[in-house]
């Protein structure tokens, strides 16, 4: 089983203000995707944002950007202009273009203050 | 709505009795994935099925856990002889077997206490 690393169990953000969240996988693939699902609190896990391992371009939706780095098997996850709609659990997940299960990290509450 | 949805939502039941969680996919989508979450903890993969043949069960899933997919619609979750170590949250989710990399949605889950 792949392993995903978050080692950041909480953070907290200033509404308006720029947060980071870690995450690192370990692999012996080249190929495989990347995904931060967001877990409001009592409601269901979302898609954020999804990268592919065989583009270079970092993927970016709206307020959210990742820093994929293929060989430092790390990829980020950037909320900028936090809104207090974005406090949540965020997990990173590994999957592999052999398989179809996820693979999660063990997440990281985003608190953010107003 | 047409979203991934599951039932019941909340599940309290003693130890040694059997409980049953049903999921209800996206209904085109013919992948459909059992996570178990714990308390502070990311989901963990339990089993997987492709329209209603289960092709890969987790060494999580003990024999007194099954999985079902009949028609390749719905799909139930039964673990029989319910222990305290069972307490978690379950998670279903679907995806569309067609597209690669391909997004899987999300129920709002099964939260079971084992007393």
């Amino acid at each position: 089983a792949q392993t995903v690393t978050q080692s950041q169990p909480e953070m907290s953000v200033q509404e308006a203000e720029t947060v980071t969240l870690s995450c690192t996988y370990d692999t012996s693939e080249s190929d495989y995707y990347l995904f931060w699902y967001k877990q409001p609190p009592s409601r269901q896990m979302i898609l954020v944002i999804r990268q592919e391992a065989y583009k270079q371009q970092n993927a970016t939706e709206n307020r959210f950007s990742v820093n994929f780095q293929k060989a430092a098997k790390s990829f980020s996850l950037k909320i900028s202009d936090s809104q207090l709609g974005d406090a949540a659990m965020y997990f990173c997940a590994y999957r592999s273009t052999n398989d179809y299960k996820l693979s999660f990290g063990a997440g990281t509450t985003v608190t953010v203050r107003a | 709505d047409t979203g991934v949805s599951q039932n019941p939502r909340h599940k309290i039941t003693k130890r040694g009795q059997n409980v049953t969680f049903r999921c209800d996919p996206i209904s085109e989508h013919n992948r459909l994935y059992w996570y178990r979450q714990t308390l502070g903890q990311g989901p963990e993969f339990l089993t997987y099925f492709q329209n209603e043949a289960q092709l890969e069960k987790s060494r999580l899933l003990s024999d007194r856990f099954s999985a079902e997919r009949p028609k390749g619609s719905f799909s139930t979750l039964e673990i029989q002889r319910t222990e305290q170590g069972d307490s978690a949250m379950y998670l279903c989710a679907s995806s569309l077997a067609a597209l690669a990399g391909v997004e899987q949605f999300f129920g709002p889950g099964t939260r079971l206490t084992v007393l």
